[in-house]
């Protein structure tokens, strides 16, 4: 297993596009999340599923993002209409569930997403 | 809610020589974890070292170390002997207690970060 996996490494799109990113997790982690780093700022939290249930979702993520696991192994997050604000990088990351211990999160390498 | 301040954008440091970073983070909650993550340049982010808030020990992993003042609520990390590649984004992050102490340990809130160059 080489880790987790984010396709594509960059997007540049037009505003009004949709665009769709894939996330591949490390196999034997439950859990899976979504985060975005704009520039200058720490990464923030999206939404995170335990295996295909999407259990929270963050305000940052409005309508026009979507975000399934279907089968809780990959992910998928999708901007509908995109918009100049949309411009950042979006983090996935992976964690086995743990009841006691700190849960620590393995991160992708990140989609970066340029709205023209 | 939570929030983490790191008050340094940047830091430099000269090869082999020591460099503190800080974080200071605000919480109501008594159990919880602080993590300091690197970020290389278009590279992912990759733990550095982490700390349990009940334990009293500061955590430490070769050259990395954290000076963790619970009622201070402050987290510095320390690198020792820095090298080339330590050059990074460095992030301060909290995440909440586990499950199994009534928490809910999904979600790690970051820092802005702090970008540290090495000077050879």
């Amino acid at each position: 297993d080489t880790g987790v996996s984010q396709d594509p490494r960059h997007k540049i799109t037009k505003r009004g596009q949709n665009v769709t990113f894939r996330c591949d997790p490390i196999s034997e982690h439950n859990r899976l999340y979504w985060y975005r780093q704009t520039l200058g700022q720490g990464p923030e939290f999206l939404t995170y599923f335990q295996n295909e249930a999407q259990l929270e979702k963050s305000r940052l993520l409005s309508d026009r993002f979507s975000a399934e696991r279907p089968k809780g192994s990959f992910s998928t997050l999708e901007i509908q209409r995109t918009e100049q604000g949309d411009s950042a990088m979006y983090l996935c990351a992976s964690s086995l569930r743990q009841f006691s211990g700190a849960n620590v999160l393995t991160f992708g390498a990140g989609s970066r997403l340029t709205v023209l | 809610a939570q929030t983490v301040t790191q008050s340094q954008p940047e830091m430099s440091v000269q090869e082999a020589e020591t460099v503190t970073l800080s974080c200071t983070y605000d919480t109501s909650e008594s159990d919880y974890y602080l993590f300091w993550y690197k970020q290389p340049p278009s590279r992912q982010m990759i733990l550095v070292i982490r700390q349990e808030a009940y334990k009293q020990q500061n955590a430490t992993e070769n050259r990395f170390s954290v000076n963790f003042q619970k009622a201070a609520k402050s987290f510095s990390l320390k690198i020792s002997d820095s090298q080339l590649g330590d050059a990074a984004m460095y992030f301060c992050a909290y995440r909440s207690p586990p499950e199994g102490s009534g928490g809910s340990n999904y979600k790690l809130t970051f820092g802005k970060g702090t970008l540290l160059t090495v000077n050879p």
